[in-house]
């Protein structure tokens, strides 16, 4: 199947810093990707959808200023974490949709803010 | 809203046995997919199995199937002959026509050597 990189893996930051985690789509052109959180022994939940050359799309309750999206090229979305609290520690997942519409999903990123 | 529930948060099922893991979901749309998504202890979401909802024959992967009753808005998921590999949590996902995805709450699978 298809391939979506993440990067960094784990991270820890010092509150009140920024951390951007990069996700990348290896061998296809992802023309959408997903940004999702999870809890420990949650489900996914989705935060935002990236759209390539666009702004991305928002859940409802997810803050636009605080996790900043960019999906600059048809391979690569970043999202930034801005002036991270020990609140946003969790576990982002991003993914990427291929021609045929399924998702293939990054490995994950844990996040830390101590 | 699209809602997909798994009733079962947890299973178990013997080395090389058979088990049914359940789905259900709520829709009004004709025209829709529907996935079953692994994530093992790396926390990786591995994509198991598709269903298009337009075809009426059930989507298999080597162990891996799926009983899809469109009427009943199910969409189970059979692993046959489960292996130590097979632990992990499962999550059943809904895509709408507009390309948003709906997961379930996941149902944590126990293989017993």
């Amino acid at each position: 199947g298809a391939v979506v990189s993440q990067h960094p893996s784990w991270v820890i930051c010092k509150s009140g810093t920024s951390v951007k985690i990069e996700c990348r789509s290896l061998d296809f052109q992802a023309t959408t990707m997903f940004w999702y959180r999870q809890f420990p022994k949650q489900s996914l939940m989705l935060m935002a959808t990236s759209n390539e050359g666009s702004k991305a799309t928002y859940e409802q309750g997810v803050e636009k200023d605080k996790f900043l999206i960019n999906h600059a090229s048809l391979t690569l979305s970043t999202l930034t974490v801005t002036s991270a609290h020990p609140e946003d520690s969790s576990f982002y997942i991003c993914s990427a949709k291929d021609r045929r519409k399924t998702q293939y999903f990054g490995p994950g990123t844990r996040l830390l803010v101590l | 809203a699209q809602t997909v529930t798994q009733s079962q948060p947890e299973m178990s099922v013997q080395e090389a046995e058979t088990v049914t893991l359940s789905c259900t979901y709520d829709t009004s749309e004709s025209d829709y997919y529907l996935f079953w998504y692994k994530q093992p202890p790396s926390r990786q979401m591995i994509l198991v199995i598709r269903q298009e909802a337009y075809k009426q024959q059930n989507a298999t992967e080597n162990r891996f199937s799926v009983n899809f009753q469109k009427a009943a808005k199910s969409f189970s998921l059979k692993i046959s002959d489960s292996q130590l590999g097979d632990a992990a949590m499962y999550f059943c996902a809904y895509r709408s026509t507009g390309n948003q995805f709906y997961f379930g709450t996941g149902t944590s699978l126990t293989v017993i050597p």
